[in-house]
């Protein structure tokens, strides 16, 4: 059973739109969530977390939205540039150090000119 | 769905060992498998780039003699982590990048403790 799920296999969205990523999750274990962004060829890296005593976390264009209470979270991309074309990966933590990342199967974001 | 296994998803060892972790696609050929540490707390670190017949691409700061890694077939990617020591203790996480269309799909880590 997924525990992280990205239900969205992928989205397109018009050159400077806003871009929403979603992100479920099922584990009530989970504490600490990251987005990761990958280019074709490339590997993942990191873009923007989230601490779950946090419910907002902002970084220029980007900023990631927590709810724990319906563990959900949301990565925002304002304004969407066809740079941000990518895969994006969702991935839930326990921070305990315990456990290995749980990683969601990604979204293709298309952003067109 | 497209599935990446890591085998062992744990070993304990004793300092001054040395350590193998393998990265399986199970259905599928990977041309590509990324290798990544992970600490708690923290986003995963990209360790090094494993392209089938290949050497390895590793990042700065990663030493390659101690982080072997070998992509010998299109479904097997393999970590030796040499002469082990506690601080290299964490887990290890391989992605692989399915060859015709490149999509992404991530192993469930495996932890290392070195005692």
């Amino acid at each position: 059973d997924q525990q992280v799920k990205q239900n969205s296999p992928s989205l397109s969205v018009q050159e400077g739109r806003i871009s929403i990523l979603n992100c479920d999750y099922t584990n009530s274990m989970f504490d600490y969530f990251l987005w990761y962004k990958k280019y074709p060829a490339e590997g993942p890296t990191f873009l923007i977390s989230i601490s779950s005593i946090k419910d907002k976390n902002e970084d220029g264009r980007f900023t990631v939205f927590l709810n724990k209470s319906a563990k959900h979270l949301s990565l925002h991309i304002v304004p969407s540039q066809p740079g941000d074309s990518a895969v994006y990966f969702c991935a839930a933590s326990d921070g305990s150090g315990n456990t290995p990342l749980v990683f969601g199967k990604g979204t293709r974001l298309s952003v067109i000119a | 769905g497209a599935v990446v296994s890591q085998h062992p998803s744990w070993v304990i060892c004793k300092s001054g060992t040395s350590v193998k972790i393998e990265c399986r696609s199970l259905d599928f050929q990977a041309t590509t498998m990324f290798w990544y540490r992970q600490f708690p707390k923290q986003s995963l670190m990209l360790m090094a780039t494993s392209n089938e017949g290949s050497k390895a691409t590793y990042e700065q700061g990663v030493e390659k003699d101690k982080f072997l890694i070998n992509h010998a077939s299109l479904t097997l990617s393999t970590l030796t982590v040499t002469s082990a020591h506690p601080e290299d203790s964490s887990f290890y996480i391989c992605s692989a990048s399915e060859a015709n269309t490149g999509e992404l799909f991530f192993g469930e880590g495996s932890r290392l403790t070195v005692l």
